[in-house]
């Protein structure tokens, strides 16, 4: 099956600064890569998410790349501020077909004032 | 606006007792999932299902069960609590054609 991995565990960054979370998957089967953020005590939610047919996808602030060689997507995150800071998620599946997303271990993303 | 509802937020169980999580969704989503999160390990999938009385085990499906009589509703059922299984469980649905997971706000089980 699918394996996620993701890196790193926690980050700290200063208000402003740029943040990068990586995860690399096995399954090159996958095609569908989305990003979850989780605030405390909150549900997960979908910030962001690419297909294996697009190299880089881009919403405001935040941004998700994808190298399908080498099996790893990133997620960017500009001009950080306080409510940034949350646990991120990464996932990969196959859609369509075998829906079971295959979660990452979290990322602690913590910006400093 | 999707949503997702689970029943029991917070519950405190007693080892060895049947515990049932309630999960129901508003939007005819076809395929619903059972996750459980625990800090270190991220969300793992425990068992979902694509259809009506259909079910496929997840990565960890040991010590559970689920059940979908309806569209809309998706039950995780622990046979006999065991204290490895407090944890946080998510519920979550997803439209057949649909590319977003929509969770639910978490159960938080405790057994003791």
């Amino acid at each position: 099956g699918e394996n996620v991995e993701q890196h790193p565990s926690t980050l700290s960054v200063q208000e402003g600064d740029s943040a990068v979370i990586k995860c690399t998957y096995s399954d090159s089967a996958s095609n569908y890569f989305p990003w979850y953020k989780q605030e405390l005590g909150k549900r997960p939610q979908l910030i962001i998410d690419i297909r294996s047919n697009v190299g880089e996808k881009k919403d405001q602030r935040i941004a998700v790349t994808l190298n399908k060689t080498a099996k790893h997507f990133s997620l960017h995150i500009t001009e950080t501020q306080p409510e940034d800071s949350a646990v991120y998620f990464c996932a990969a599946s196959r859609r369509f077909g075998n829906e079971k997303l295959t979660f990452g271990t979290g990322t602690r993303l913590t910006i400093i004032p | 606006d999707v949503k997702v509802t689970q029943s029991s937020r917070y519950l405190v169980k007693r080892t060895g007792e049947k515990v049932f999580l309630e999960c129901v969704q508003d939007m005819d989503h076809e395929n619903m999932f059972w996750y459980r999160q625990d800090p270190g390990l991220g969300l793992r999938l425990i068992y979902f299902s694509y259809d009506v009385k259909m079910k496929e085990k997840g990565d960890i499906p040991e010590g559970y069960s689920v059940s979908r009589e309806k569209k809309e509703r998706f039950s995780l059922i622990l046979e006999s609590a065991s204290t490895n299984q407090t944890s946080m469980y998510l519920c979550a649905s997803l439209a057949a054609a649909g590319n977003t997971i929509y969770f639910g706000e978490g159960s938080w089980l405790t057994v003791v």
